[in-house]
């Protein structure tokens, strides 16, 4: 069975800190696709990053970055400096082919004030 | 690139009426379409997937009578909740699959909607 942990519900920063968003999952698969979405108080799920169980490779997209570490299980997402419109639900996500579907976690609710 | 749409955006209606929602990929042929409901402050819950010209997988608990899921075309699929009650407000995202092919490619979501039934 596919599992999603985001243990973090609710984090508030003050506009300008650096703030990471933990996730840990769980898969006997060995092929699997990690993703993380966010989701703006609009309701509409933006995609932000893809990741496959074989590329660990870290990566880095403007104020955004990821760390894959498969000896944890985990896929975190920073934000540098974050920003009042980073406020908002991120969603953790696993897909396996076995299970063809989008395993989710429940989401960190990240709250950004000036 | 990968833009999903969702029609309507915000909807309410009676108690006993029918609702349609329609999500479209506008700038991809999407092979696999899904709906999931999402209640207040709560995780995206899997309704159903469904595939052009074949028939939807309802996710167990999921009534199929309830939920009528028709996937046409390779850009438009709707879900149709039947004589909608109360219980079955909710928030309605649809997301589609298919820019890269294959079972385990990226799903682009639309940008819901919001169903309330009085």
């Amino acid at each position: 069975a596919q599992k999603v942990t985001q243990a973090q519900t609710e984090i508030s920063v003050v506009e300008k800190e650096d703030v990471t968003l933990d996730c840990v999952y769980e898969t006997r698969d060995t092929t699997y696709y990690l993703f993380w979405y966010k989701q703006p108080p609009s309701g509409e799920l933006v995609f932000l990053i893809r990741r496959n169980s074989f590329d660990e490779q870290n990566e880095i997209s403007g104020r955004y970055s990821w760390n894959f570490q498969k000896s944890t299980s985990s896929f975190n997402f920073t934000i540098t400096a974050s920003q009042v419109v980073d406020s908002a639900v991120y969603f953790c996500a696993l897909l396996t082919g076995t299970a063809s579907k989008l395993t989710f976690g429940t989401g960190t609710r990240l709250q950004v004030t000036l | 690139g990968a833009v999903v749409s969702q029609h309507p955006s915000r909807v309410i209606c009676k108690s006993g009426t029918s609702v349609k929602i329609e999500c479209r990929s506008l700038d991809f042929q999407a092979t696999t379409m899904f709906w999931y409901r999402q209640f207040p402050k709560q995780s995206l819950m899997l309704m159903a997937t469904s595939n052009e010209g074949s028939k939807a997988t309802y996710e167990q608990g999921v009534e199929k009578d309830k939920f009528l899921i028709n996937h046409a075309s390779l850009t438009l699929s709707t879900l149709t909740v039947t004589s909608a009650h109360p219980e079955d407000s909710s928030f309605y995202i649809c997301s589609a699959s298919g820019v890269a092919g294959g079972s385990t490619d990226t799903q682009y979501f639309g940008p819901g909607t919001r169903l309330t039934v009085l």
